[in-house]
This record gives structure tokens, C-alpha cells and sequence, in this order.
């Protein structure tokens, strides 16, 4: 029982490079989520997914796009990727809504250059 | 745009003593208020969290109070252990169930 994985751990990309973050889960969870976080502001939602086949703008989904692949997978991508964007990025599951407990994968650190 | 205002920013307490960490929060659509711990290189974990049908909820050394009318909530660590030194974010509802608004981050350093 894995949690909830992500890939890459690290990534480094020059302005205007593309990439996508993975995340799985094994937990059966439906909701997962992206959060970005920056020194000093806590975690800001990118995108959400209630349940399998929805997906949802959170508090910063501008540069970024998602895709709830299957139950188990939510996938985030940086188009066209910008110094702003540079970030640890987590992934995160929980059964359903926020009022459930959220499990958290161990983060990708982001460095655009 | 709602906002959640933790403090403070940052704390040292010794061995021993009491840790005590504050929200603000503005108006949620329910009442559910998390609270996280993360430690260096980690993702944030849930430590405790509240349905204010109650005013206080206790698990081990951790403590989380709130007040409705204030719109305020806090956790107290007692008897704070090195190993206690950590990240701790709050959090409270937005206005749809599928979203969290999270404190800034309080930097907790626990002195032997």
C-alpha cells in the first residue's frame, strides 16, 4: 500500500519547456487535488477532481491543465512553463470532499529557469 | 477573496512547554477545520482535525479549541517534544466541498 506516488521527485525546465506531473493513488479515494506551495503562502489549489471523469479550477488554475485519467490517476501539465511556476508541487487524495481526511504524495520541486 | 490568517509566522518553545498555534478564518460554507503537520522534504499529514459540534477535541498532547463566534480556532501542544518541531498548517472549507483554504504555515522549532 503505496499511498499516494508521485513522479518526477524533481525536475528542472527552461521558460516555455512542457512537462507533466503524474500522481496515483491506491486507496480507492474518488477526490483528488494540486496543490502548489511557496514559501510564506501555505498550499494553494490548482485544480480538483471530485470523482473520476470531473475536474475543477481551484484558487490558481491559470498555466496549468489536468487530467483525471482513471479512478487512481490525476495527471497536472505545465504547457508552456514559466520562472512563476517554479514550486513544490503535491498531489493529494481523499475519499470523497474536504470534510474527509487528505493524504498527501511526497511533492515534486519544481525549478523553471 | 475568503482567507484563512494563521499566527504566528514562526515559534521556539522549550522541551516541556506549551505550543499554541491561531486561525482566523471568514465565513465557510460547514464547519470542518483541519489541522496539518509537515516536516522537511515530507508532503503535510492530517493531525487533527474539528466539527464544531463541539467546542474542543483532544487527541494525546494536541488540542484543537474553537470559537464559533470569533471565528477563530487554535491547536495547543502540550508537553512539546523535539520531535514536534514541524510545519503546521491550518485549514477551513471554501464554499464547495472540494476545497480547503489553507493558513500560510506556522514554523514550530521545539529547543531541548
Amino acid at each position: 500500500n503505496a499511498g499516494v506516488t508521485q513522479t518526477p521527485k524533481f525536475q528542472v525546465l527552461k521558460t516555455g519547456q512542457s512537462m507533466t506531473l503524474q500522481c496515483a493513488q491506491d486507496m480507492n479515494h474518488n477526490s483528488m487535488y494540486w496543490y502548489r506551495q511557496d514559501p510564506g503562502m501555505g498550499l494553494r489549489l490548482i485544480y480538483y477532481s471530485a470523482s473520476e471523469g470531473t475536474t475543477d479550477k481551484g484558487e490558481v488554475p491559470n498555466g496549468y491543465n489536468v487530467s483525471r485519467l482513471n479512478k487512481r490517476e490525476f495527471s497536472l501539465r505545465l504547457e508552456s512553463a514559466a520562472p512563476s511556476q517554479t514550486s513544490v508541487y503535491f498531489c493529494a487524495s481523499s475519499r470523497t470532499g474536504t470534510s474527509n481526511e487528505q493524504f498527501f504524495g511526497p511533492g515534486t520541486r519544481l525549478t523553471v529557469l | 477573496q475568503q482567507q484563512v490568517k494563521q499566527s504566528p509566522q514562526s515559534l521556539i518553545v522549550q522541551k516541556g512547554g506549551i505550543s499554541i498555534i491561531n486561525c482566523a478564518y471568514e465565513n465557510t460554507a460547514f464547519d470542518y477545520f483541519p489541522w496539518y503537520q509537515q516536516f522537511p522534504g515530507k508532503g503535510p499529514a492530517l493531525l487533527i482535525a474539528i466539527r464544531p459540534d463541539v467546542s474542543e477535541k483532544k487527541e494525546g498532547r494536541f488540542t484543537i479549541s474553537f470559537n464559533k463566534s470569533a471565528k477563530q480556532f487554535s491547536l495547543h501542544i502540550m508537553d512539546s517534544q523535539p520531535g514536534d518541531s514541524a510545519t503546521y498548517f491550518c485549514a477551513a472549507p471554501r464554499d464547495s466541498n472540494y476545497q480547503l483554504i489553507w493558513g500560510a504555515g506556522t514554523k514550530l522549532i521545539i529547543k531541548p
